[in-house]
């Protein structure tokens, strides 16, 4: 039981260049988030998803979006990078409404 | 939208001391509260939560108490020793679990001097 999966691990791209910053969970949870976090500040949600199919915008969703093919799946998709997105993000979920988030290891993202 | 404000920002005790970290939510339709734990490069871990029917909550060394009237909930550590070391967030939300989504403050980071 691997719980929630993120890679990779560390990635640098150039301003304008696109990615897929990719999350999978093993343990069948229906709702799914991802958060970015800056140096010295707490997390940022930025989309989230109830369930395959349906993704709702979070806080700070501009210069990014998100599809839920499957329940296991939930991809961040960055079009144009620009620096303002260098960032950790982290992905985690949750069964249903009323169960704690866990989280993935995170991504760490630099933007040059 | 929901604002959460954490302080201190950074604490520092001695080891066997106690720790306190308050936090204040804006929303008084939230109704759950995690703290969790990051050590450095590490994730975001759950150690506690509390909904809002619930005034205080302990696990071991670890409690939480919430105040609803005034809107703000604590985390207290007593005993403190090395491992409790790390940059501790609290988090706010609506929905029981955090359906959509979670508010965290910016964090302290605790310091536990031996």
């Amino acid at each position: 039981n691997a719980g929630v999966t993120q890679t990779p691990k560390f990635r640098i791209l150039k301003i304008g260049q696109s990615m897929t910053l990719q999350c999978t969970q093993d343990m069948n949870h229906n709702y799914m988030y991802w958060y970015r976090q800056d140096p010295g500040m707490g997390l940022k949600l930025i989309y989230y998803s109830v369930g395959a199919g349906i993704t709702d915008k979070g806080e700070v969703p501009n210069g990014y979006n998100v599809s839920r093919s499957t329940t296991e799946d939930f991809p961040l998709r960055l079009e144009l990078a620009a620096p303002s997105q260098t960032s950790v993000y982290f992905c985690a979920s949750s069964l249903n409404s009323n169960q704690p988030q866990h989280f993935g290891d995170g991504t760490r993202l630099s933007i040059l | 939208g929901e604002n959460v404000e954490q302080h201190p920002s950074t604490l520092s005790v001695q080891e066997g001391d106690s720790a306190v970290i308050k936090c204040t939510y804006s929303d008084s339709a939230s109704n759950y509260f995690p703290w969790y734990k990051q050590e450095l490069g590490k994730r975001p871990q759950l150690i506690i939560d509390i909904r809002s029917n619930v005034g205080e909550k302990k696990d071991q060394r670890i409690a939480v108490t919430l105040n609803k009237t005034a809107k703000h909930f604590s985390l207290h550590i007593t005993e403190t020793q090395p491992e409790d070391s790390a940059v501790y967030f609290c988090a706010a939300s609506r929905s029981g679990g955090g359906a959509d989504g979670l508010t965290f403050g910016k964090g302290t980071h605790l310091i536990i001097q031996p």
